[in-house]
């Protein structure tokens, strides 16, 4: 049913560790988000991509990095993890063109790092 | 600074009643305004959108009310049920880099519990 799929869905780990969330997305979408989501609920963009090698960093500073090599692939990479990475990270995609579209996210990835 | 002002954070409906969501926003370049639902352990989905040239917009249960002049929208969800438990966010969106870009502010969020 999902048409944007986020692995893992939960992932604990030491500090230090390099990892990468992987965000893919089956409805052709130009344009892909991702969002850090804590506790308390709000969402702050980190990184958002127009399209194939289009990247830019969000409103929320975040050491994370991310690529578009493939229209359907989003991944985010923290070369470093640290206790204050830890939280619930979400993809979205949204149409192409120019007007504005609802998103569709996928069903985030858990990140505990110890 | 919130640029999209949601209230209340927490909201408690007995089943049958009406749940109602308040959002607010300064930026006269938003022109989409959607709402989200999440349930726990999944991502944010579309419940509905509305853009500013209607003033309501009715799916089943849920409405949108929006107000240009006063700067407001709302979600009404009608005959609530325990499954519309959940929380609910606002989002203002606009259009940068003449259509390159589509830049989403989200309100805080809103807990609903609907009980029995």
């Amino acid at each position: 049913e999902a048409d944007i799929y986020q692995t893992p869905r939960y992932l604990v780990i030491g500090t230090g560790k390099k990892i990468t969330l992987e965000c893919s997305q089956t409805m052709g979408h130009d344009k892909m988000y991702w969002y850090q989501q804590d506790p308390g609920m709000e969402l702050h963009l980190i990184h958002y991509s127009y399209g194939v090698n289009s990247t830019e960093k969000g409103d929320l500073s975040s050491e994370s990095t991310v690529s578009r090599i493939r229209t359907e692939h989003f991944p985010l990479t923290l070369e470093s993890a640290r206790p204050s990475h830890t939280s619930q990270y979400l993809c979205a995609s949204s149409e192409s063109g120019t007007a504005n579209y609802g998103y569709t996210f996928g069903s985030g990835t858990r990140l505990t790092v110890v | 600074q919130q640029q999209v002002k949601q209230s209340p954070q927490s909201l408690i409906v007995q089943k049958g009643g009406i749940s109602i969501i308040n959002c607010a926003y300064e930026n006269t370049a938003f022109d989409y305004f959607p709402w989200y639902q999440q349930f726990p352990g999944k991502g944010p989905a579309l419940l509905i959108a509305i853009r500013p040239d209607v003033s309501e917009k009715k799916e089943g249960r849920f409405t949108i009310s929006f107000n240009k002049s006063a700067k407001q929208f709302s979600l009404h969800i009608m005959d609530s049920q325990p499954g519309d438990s959940a929380t609910y966010f606002c989002a203002a969106s606009e259009i940068w880099n003449s259509g390159g870009y589509q830049k989403v502010t989200f309100g805080i969020g809103t807990k609903l519990q609907v009980i029995p």
